[in-house]
């Protein structure tokens, strides 16, 4: 079946613009997961969505970045007026409720602001 | 708080060799424990884990890694690895709520023809 995928695969931006990255999770997975990788910090943890609870935010760096979860699927990343530490890899990845800690992750949307 | 450490950035081994990549991690309770591969330009893909029970866990392609509670190790080791195995490998623990992974800082593997 139909992995994690992320659009765009590539976002090259200025900064302080905003810009928005995608997450389909795959079908009938609950949980939802976004990451940061980046050279000076390796892999983060951003935020997570369970459901329609509400989100775990705690991994988010600066108020800059929210995300939002669509009816329990499509997830989108928004990071406002974007700075060039911002530059990085953002990895979603998606899991079933009963087995959260098996997280599946889409191939990543590399993100360059100059 | 928990935190994973992988203390080879880098490793070079021959196609045909053996293979292990540390792994420490510090966590107040019982870990679970992982390791993902990333191919280059790829997601990161699960090759084992450990939740309880048998210590030595069997993974995808070959992998297989250890838990040793008094070391706080959790090694991953391959008895002969092929070309197709250069990639980055990830050490992780997973926290007591299931809703988040701490990440190693990552090994890059090279394998020499």
């Amino acid at each position: 079946g139909a992995g994690v995928s992320q659009s765009p695969s590539n976002k090259v931006t200025e900064k302080g613009k905003d810009v928005e990255l995608r997450c389909d999770p795959i079908s009938g997975h609950t949980a939802l997961y976004w990451y940061r990788q980046s050279l000076g910090q390796g892999l983060e943890f951003l935020i997570y969505f369970q459901g329609n609870s509400a989100p775990d935010k705690s991994g988010l760096p600066s108020d800059r970045f929210s995300a939002e979860r669509t009816g329990g699927s499509v997830s989108t990343l928004t990071i406002q007026r974007t700075q060039q530490e911002d530059s990085a890899v953002y990895l979603c990845a998606s899991s079933l409720l009963a087995d959260s800690y098996e997280q599946y992750f889409g191939p990543g949307t590399r993100l360059t602001v100059t | 708080a928990q935190s994973v450490t992988q203390p080879d950035i880098h490793i070079t081994v021959s196609e045909g060799a053996s293979l292990e990549l540390r792994c420490n991690y510090s966590y107040g309770a019982t870990p679970y424990l992982f390791w993902y591969v990333q191919s280059p330009g790829q997601g990161l893909q699960l090759l084992l884990k450990y939740f309880s029970g048998d210590t030595l866990v069997q993974g995808i392609k070959g992998f297989e890694a250890e838990f040793k509670r008094s070391q706080s190790s959790f090694n991953l080791r391959k008895p002969s690895v092929h070309w197709s195995d250069a990639a980055e490998y990830f050490c992780a623990v997973g926290n007591n709520a299931g809703n988040m992974l701490t990440f190693g800082g990552g090994t890059r593997l090279m394998v020499k023809p």
